[in-house]
């Protein structure tokens, strides 16, 4: 266990469905992260909060929208997805940004 | 803004011997670079960081250099068993400072 809960693990979903993914993190950190793994590439960083405010939004299509209602929870709203978009969403927390980060278990999505 | 090479082919040990991975990096030398072990299907998880004016760090079995002129870190494991056996990232800082980027990982395996 590393501090970092992520729900669902799995979610399948449609092209029209709107969902959203959870990341709590109980180690009193500063900072959260939403990160994409695709198979065979290196994890992609998608948003960066730090002290509940967006310090980096890398580029992402606005289908993916990111909220941070307080420094323990950070959630990644979808909708409108494209099968390209299935993947493992990892959420991490760190003391301060650019610290060691803390990963959750990933949730797998599928897009169909 | 940089860019990490890690070799993406698999590393195949036997049993107790040391295994080495490579990063390298093309750019500016980061502050710090760290060091995270992903088993599949599951996040990383934080290892070791080596500051830019630490030559060497060591951690039980691990060990890491971080050499700014050859723009490399090595990452050593020694007496390696079965179950080191999981992809290892290297990752630092970005342009910028905000975030903090990942290599694609090599894949090590150690036979028993």
């Amino acid at each position: 266990e590393t501090g970092v809960t992520q729900t669902p693990r799995h979610l399948v979903m449609g092209m029209t469905n709107k969902k959203s993914l959870k990341c709590e993190q109980h180690l009193g950190h500063n900072a959260m992260y939403w990160y994409k793994q695709s198979a065979k590439k290196p994890l992609e960083l998608m948003f960066v909060y730090s002290l509940e405010e967006r310090v980096e939004n890398n580029s992402v299509p606005s289908r993916f929208s990111p909220e941070c209602p307080n420094s323990s929870h950070l959630f990644l709203h979808l909708h409108t997805l494209q099968p390209e978009d299935s993947a493992l969403y990892l959420c991490a927390s760190s003391q301060e940004l650019n610290n060691e980060q803390f990963f959750g278990p990933g949730t797998r999505l599928t897009v169909l | 803004s940089q860019k990490i090479e890690q070799n993406s082919e698999a590393l195949n040990i036997q049993e107790g011997k040391t295994a080495t991975l490579t990063c390298n990096y093309t750019n500016y030398s980061p502050a710090y670079l760290q060091w995270y072990r992903q088993d599949p299907g599951r996040g990383p998880v934080f290892l070791l960081l080596i500051r830019e004016n630490e030559k060497e760090k060591r951690k039980e079995r691990l060990k890491v250099t971080f050499d700014t002129t050859l723009k490399q870190s090595l990452f050593h494991i020694t007496a390696s068993q079965p179950a080191d056996s999981a992809t290892y990232l290297c990752a630092l800082e970005d342009t910028g400072g905000f975030k903090t980027i990942f290599g694609a990982g090599t894949r090590l395996f150690v036979k028993a």
